[in-house]
């Protein structure tokens, strides 16, 4: 089906093992984002890509990495999870050029213990 | 650094009234807003943007207006039904950019039968 997905939809790892989640858009967005969801702060950017390989930073990126080899593909990878890093992550893509309008996944959602 | 903030943090209306959600944020140099709606458990979906240069924005039974000059925005949703009942939220954007994306918290909107 075409739209953006997002895998696993729930992750339970323990603190210091490396976790990726993946992301991935059928519509050929340019700009893809990953954005993590907590009480109290709400939706916090994490990363984002203009095109493949180009990726920059937001607002809370430290313990993250992330790589774009292709266009519809957008892995976050949690180097040595922690526990501040439990969370729900939410993937979006945009066509921006056309319209800004972002296009959200259905999220993962990742316990640290 | 932009700042949105969303009053009421959660309301509870009848079916059928017509009501208000509120978005301020703090840098009103953006060139466009976001409205998404988020049901519980659920990935955000888009309901409007709004352009810097258009004053409101309209689908369906939910309006949205922009007023730059005093950093507000506005969610009207007319004649709301139950179906209606979700968390409402509002970004703008930051950093001079038309994509990263800041979010407010929310407003939990609840419409009884």
């Amino acid at each position: 089906d075409a739209g953006i997905t997002q895998s696993p939809r729930y992750k339970i790892t323990e603190t210091g093992r490396q976790v990726t989640l993946m992301c991935h858009q059928t519509w050929s967005h340019s700009y893809m984002f990953w954005y993590r969801q907590d009480l109290g702060h709400g939706l916090r950017l994490i990363y984002y890509s203009a095109a493949a390989d180009i990726t920059d930073k937001g607002e809370v990126p430290d313990g993250y990495v992330v790589s774009r080899s292709k266009t519809e593909n957008f892995p976050l990878t949690l180097e040595s999870a922690t526990r501040s890093q439990t969370s729900v992550y939410f993937c979006a893509s945009s066509p921006l050029r056309d319209s800004p309008q972002q296009f959200f996944g259905p999220g993962t959602r990742l316990t640290v213990l | 650094k932009q700042e949105v903030t969303q009053i009421p943090a959660a309301l509870s209306v009848p079916e059928g009234e017509n009501l208000v959600l509120n978005c301020s944020f703090t840098d009103s140099a953006i060139y466009n807003l976001q409205w998404f709606r988020q049901d519980p458990g659920k990935g955000l979906t888009s309901l409007l943007l709004i352009q810097s240069s258009q004053r409101e924005q309209t689908s369906g039974r939910l309006n949205a207006s922009l007023d730059k000059s005093s950093g507000r925005s506005t969610l009207y949703i007319a004649a709301s039904q139950p179906g209606d009942s979700a968390t409402y939220l509002c970004a703008a954007p930051s950093g001079g950019s038309n994509y990263k994306l800041t979010f407010g918290k929310g407003t939990l909107l609840t419409v009884n039968p």
